[in-house]
């Protein structure tokens, strides 16, 4: 299986920062990558596929970026709805993988 | 409102057997593959099963293959995980979720609240 690591684990910011998220893959993905947010106790929430295109009503401060193994997650100007974990997944092949996550928390 | 909701999590011993379910509602069922995802506590995510549109392609991660059967009933929208000879490390959050049409196969772009199962003696 494909293993996806994300850094960091978990990071402090403070609304209106810039954030990046980095998620690599173990071998080469193409552009099969996926990225959800997901907020205490509720299922994940679809963000981004084929690494940098916006699912339909995900605000434009978030973006991805990045193919084959190094990927990236940036919100631009950080919002207090978006202190929430962040999960890539590659969806390249069988089994579909995640990443370990990174929490991002207020400061 | 499009949806999907879990059922028939709860508590059973090491070797038992659970049943869960998901309805989904507000799309075509029968249009797409749907998936179980879980994620044991404080952990991430992992994929556990997938089932065709049409029922007659199933896969399984290899740690749950022998031991959980998934099903669908398109008649009744329905989403099925039949788990049996249950194990510790198969504690966890379980998700349903869909996989998009138009966003690339494999991307989940639909996901239930989830429902907990949790395996201890």
């Amino acid at each position: 299986a494909i293993r996806m690591t994300q850094s960091p684990s978990s990071l402090s910011a403070s609304t209106g920062d810039r954030v990046t998220i980095t998620c690599r893959a173990s071998q080469d993905i193409s552009s099969s990558l996926a990225w959800y947010q997901q907020k205490p106790g509720k299922g994940p929430k679809f963000l981004i596929f084929a690494a940098s295109t916006l699912q339909s009503g995900v605000p434009s401060r978030f973006s991805g970026s990045g193919s084959g193994t190094d990927f990236t997650l940036t919100i631009s100007c950080l919002q207090s709805e978006d202190f929430a974990t962040y999960y890539c997944q590659q969806y390249y092949s069988y089994p579909p993988t995640f990443g370990g996550g990174t929490k991002v928390e207020i400061k | 409102e499009v949806q999907l909701v879990e059922s028939g999590g709860g508590l059973d011993q090491p070797g038992g057997s659970l049943r869960l379910s998901c309805a989904a509602s507000g799309f075509t069922f029968s249009n797409y593959w749907m998936n179980w995802v879980r994620q044991a506590p404080g952990k991430g995510l992992e994929w556990v099963a997938n089932i065709k549109q049409d029922g007659s392609e199933k896969y399984y991660v290899d740690s749950v293959k022998g031991r959980f059967t998934i099903s669908r009933d398109n008649a009744k929208n329905s989403l099925y995980l039949q788990m049996n000879s249950l194990r510790a490390e198969d504690t966890a959050v379980y998700y349903c979720t869909r996989v998009g049409l138009t966003v690339g196969s494999g991307v989940f772009d639909l996901w239930g609240q989830g429902t907990r199962v949790t395996v201890s003696s």
